[in-house]
């Protein structure tokens, strides 16, 4: 049973530009979460998919968006970068909910 | 506006010692808590969790008690270990919710002495 899987591990960026950060989810999970955490704090809710359709959104702008695919991989996008953007990017997944939740290592963005 | 707060930024313990790790919160509808470990370089990794019927749950060394009316929770490590060095995050969500998330806290950072 493999685990939850992002890429890439790290990534620079120059403000302005569009990134896209990827995720497979652990084998047999159908929903996936996408959390930011900054430097010195905790992860923050981004959004969530179920079944390839977002069922919730934290408090973040529309230039955050993500897809959810057939075999359950998951992609967040993020246009117009801006520095604060800069952040650790964690996506979760999960079968049975909040307690079954399996983080992947994440994808350390910066942005210049 | 932080509804889950870990005031402790850090925490040093001895071998063997119990840690205590504290956490509050404000939202009244949170009614499922959740204790994280998180390496450095790695992703959070579940712990322990609670829900809002109960007031304590033990798993191990690992024992969580919830104060519903002081919006309080705490994770207690017995005896301590130096393995258990990481952040610890605790976190909350409401089971009702259409999208499960998770509401964190900021962590507190745990440092076992050998």
């Amino acid at each position: 049973e493999t685990g939850v899987t992002q890429s890439p591990t790290h990534l620079i960026k120059t403000r302005g530009q569009q990134v896209t950060l990827r995720c497979s989810s652990q084998s047999g999970h159908n929903t996936v979460s996408w959390y930011q955490q900054a430097l010195g704090q905790g992860p923050q809710f981004i959004f969530q998919y179920y079944r390839e359709e977002e069922n919730g959104r934290g408090n973040f702008p529309p230039r955050f968006s993500g897809l959810q695919f057939p075999n359950y991989s998951s992609e967040l996008n993020v246009n117009a970068l801006e520095l604060d953007d800069s952040a650790l990017y964690l996506c979760a997944s999960s079968f049975t909910g909040v307690n079954g939740y399996t983080f992947g290592s994440g994808t350390r963005l910066t942005v210049v | 506006d932080q509804q889950v707060k870990q005031n402790s930024p850090s925490l040093s313990v001895q071998e063997g010692r119990i840690s205590i790790l504290n956490c509050d919160y404000t939202n009244s509808m949170f009614d499922y808590f959740l204790w994280y470990k998180k390496y450095p370089a790695e992703g959070p990794t579940f712990l322990i969790s609670i829900s809002s019927i109960k007031d304590k749950n033990e798993d191990g060394r690992f024992t969580v008690f919830l104060n519903k009316s002081a919006k309080h929770l705490s994770l207690h490590i017995v005896p301590s270990q130096p393995g258990d060095s990481a952040v610890y995050f605790c976190a909350a969500s409401i089971s009702s919710g259409s999208a499960r998330q998770l509401t964190f806290g900021s962590g507190t950072q745990l440092t076992v002495l050998p």
